[in-house]
């Protein structure tokens, strides 16, 4: 079935570094990409997407592209900020239940100043 | 501007006792969902609905229960809690399927302890 595979964390950066959250898909076709962000103590929440190969998504200095050659959609950041600190999920639909988003274990970002 | 609003926000239940997690959204979302979350974990689909009277087992439904009777409205109820079920809630909702690109929005989370 349809899966997705997050880099293990935690990843523990200074602020201003440059972030790469690895992510590989396994899917059939070419289904929408997610990220979504949870801060402590809260829901996640869309971060970016993109719909379709070689779409780029970004959002708040986030940025990733879809490619279907590696089945990638690595999340990059060019200069982190502590603000930047949550948990990232990346995501895409399907499995067993229509409609739904499958979602990979989630990656703990750490920055500090 | 509410979204998805889920109550209670944190609870301790005991062995055996019975809960209902509520969950409300005012964006006329035809798709609702619970999932919950366990740490260091993804999460998990539990239930799922794609209009009011029509719900549907997501991938961990043993020991839930829900219903939509109501565009706005989907309550996860658990009957005999059980310590596996300690765990954070998530509500959410779209207003079509994630397979079309759409957004799928978040409640806050209901942290749930059993003991």
């Amino acid at each position: 079935g349809d899966s997705v595979t997050q880099m293990e964390g935690p990843v523990t950066l200074s602020e201003e570094a440059f972030l790469t959250i690895n992510c590989t898909y396994t899917a059939t076709g070419y289904p929408s990409l997610f990220w979504y962000v949870q801060y402590p103590g809260e829901g996640l929440q869309l971060l970016l997407k993109a719909t379709k190969a070689d779409d780029k998504g970004s959002n708040k200095g986030f940025e990733a592209t879809y490619r279907k050659e590696t089945t990638s959609f690595h999340l990059e950041k060019g200069s982190v900020q502590v603000s930047d600190s949550a948990v990232y999920f990346c995501a895409l639909p399907g499995g067993t239940s229509y409609g739904k988003l499958t979602f990979g274990q989630g990656t703990i970002l750490t920055v500090h100043p | 501007n509410a979204g998805v609003t889920q109550t209670p926000k944190f609870r301790i239940l005991k062995i055996g006792q019975s809960m209902t997690l509520q969950c409300t959204q005012d964006m006329n979302h035809n798709y609702m969902y619970w999932y919950r979350q366990d740490p260091g974990m993804g999460l998990k689909l539990i239930y799922y609905s794609v209009g009011a009277g029509i719900t549907d087992k997501g991938e961990v439904p043993n020991g839930y229960n829900v219903s939509r009777s109501t565009t706005e409205d989907f309550p996860l109820r658990l009957e005999l809690a059980a310590p596996s079920q300690t765990s954070v809630y998530f509500c959410a909702s779209s207003y079509q399927g994630a397979e079309a690109g759409n957004t799928i929005y978040f409640g806050e989370g209901s942290w749930l302890t059993v003991v």
